[in-house]
């Protein structure tokens, strides 16, 4: 799997968008770039994935740069609720079971 | 549905004795899986399961023993807690096609003394 990097910690106002960076310069041409978050005490929870294309579903855009090197995690209006931590995962699962590692990912803080 | 539930919510053990982390989904969902989240060091793959009879070791499976005789249940056994094995325990599951888009459940506490 390749190794991703991201910011410790990050601050958004409640209302604005909140955009997480990930580094993954070794990724390969066949893995995937999946985010998670968790929620204080509680399970991890499944957001985005993306292969090249820029990616939308109900809760977050997910942007990949065309030479797959870096990627960002969109909300496009924070609230309080999306304080967390949020994991960036790049690894070969695809449509077939992997083996996620969750690094330590980045606290983000919405404030009021 | 209830999605992944884990039984108990928290639970204090003596060192050398046994017990069973219940985790079931009712999802029909094929894969399911066990993590532990250790402070600092982010959530590791224990054991997981592609199918019922079919299990497998994740990063960190040593204490630990798993069987999936059905395909909503997917228990973890420690034979004999240790305090190493203190930590919050999470289970989750997916179906093929969407296998990394895993739902976890709400985890188990598990202090060893």
């Amino acid at each position: 799997d390749a190794k991703t990097t991201q910011p410790t910690s990050m601050d958004c106002a409640e209302g604005r968008a909140a955009n997480l960076p990930c580094n993954h310069s070794t990724i390969s041409g066949n893995e995937y770039v999946y985010w998670y978050r968790q929620i204080h005490s509680q399970g991890p929870q499944y957001i985005i994935h993306g292969l090249k294309n820029n990616e939308t579903n109900e809760m977050a855009s997910l942007i990949i740069t065309e030479d797959r090197k870096s990627s960002t995690l969109i909300l496009p209006h924070a609230t309080l609720r999306d304080t967390a931590v949020y994991y960036c995962i790049a690894f070969a699962g695809g449509t077939s079971y992997g083996k996620l590692t969750f690094g330590q990912g980045t606290i983000l803080t919405v404030h009021p | 549905n209830a999605g992944v539930t884990q039984t108990p919510k928290f639970q204090v053990l003596k060192t050398g004795q046994s017990m069973t982390l219940q985790c079931a989904q009712d999802m029909n969902h094929e894969y399911m899986s066990w993590y532990r989240q250790d402070p600092g060091m982010g959530l590791r793959l224990i054991h997981y399961s592609v199918g019922a009879g079919i299990t497998d070791q994740g990063e960190v499976p040593n204490g630990y023993n798993v069987s999936r005789s059905t395909t909503e249940d997917f228990p973890l056994r420690l034979l004999s807690a240790a305090p190493s094995q203190t930590s919050v325990y999470f289970c989750a599951s997916s179906r093929p096609g969407r296998a990394n888009e895993q739902f976890f459940g709400p985890g188990t506490r598990l202090t060893v003394l």
